[in-house]
């Protein structure tokens, strides 16, 4: 069974901050793997999907990596702003048939 | 295009009633999952369609929850009785297929007292 942790649970930064949320996972075949933002009683926000033949997606201040043979994937995100106070949420899919399965998420405040 | 449409949004209701929840999926999306979120937790799946078939509903439970897609399209969730446990916000979301990521509805809040 596919486990995934995200360290830290929880991270306060001041703004400008340049910071790295990390994702394990127990089975390195996966498919791909995706990071997501949630807001406070808001769904999930789709950030980055990283197929498996992939290393890293960068999407403008986000940089996620993905290292499949050590089961690791980080978020980077620079200069960071209080905009970007939410929770992060890695999920990897184990290979094509199957549904998405989640991390517990770092919960992120990012302070004027 | 249009998002993942979720209804209602929030739901209180007391143990052992009945709650429905309704999804429509983003038009052409053939993969559809409800996922459960208890707070402080990740989403954890509860039932994933291909199309109107259901592909894996391992960790439905079963002998009160149910759900079913209409013509492969929009879907509902069923909950009778509900438990206290229950309490927790119910996220639908589709996807194209099996190599694009998921889109999320914004989920039922749902409160069972």
């Amino acid at each position: 069974k596919q486990e995934v942790t995200q360290i830290p649970a929880a991270l306060s930064v001041p703004e400008g901050e340049n910071l790295v949320l990390n994702c394990s996972f127990t089975d390195s075949a996966i498919y791909n793997l995706q990071w997501f933002r949630q807001d406070p009683g808001k769904g999930l926000t789709s950030l980055l999907l990283i197929q498996s033949s992939q290393r890293e997606q960068t999407s403008g201040r986000l940089n996620a990596s993905l290292d499949k043979s050590s089961g690791r994937s980080t978020l980077y995100i620079a200069a960071s702003q209080p905009g970007d106070s939410a929770t992060y949420l890695c999920a990897v899919r184990r290979n094509s048939g199957y549904a998405l399965n989640f991390g517990k998420g770092t919960s992120l405040l990012v302070t004027p | 295009e249009a998002g993942v449409a979720q209804s209602p949004r929030y739901k209180i209701i007391e143990k052992r009633q009945s709650v429905a929840f309704w999804c429509n999926p983003i038009s052409g999306h053939a993969t559809l999952y409800w996922y459960q979120q208890i707070l402080g937790q990740g989403p954890k799946l509860l039932i994933q369609f291909q199309n109107n078939g259901v592909v894996d509903d391992s960790q439905l439970p079963k002998d009160r929850f149910s759900a079913e897609r209409l013509k492969g399209v929009d879907s509902t969730l069923k909950i009778q009785p509900a438990k206290l446990e229950d309490s927790a916000v119910y996220l639908c979301a589709s996807s194209r297929g099996q190599f694009y990521g998921y889109t999320f509805g914004s989920g039922t809040r749902l409160t069972v007292v």
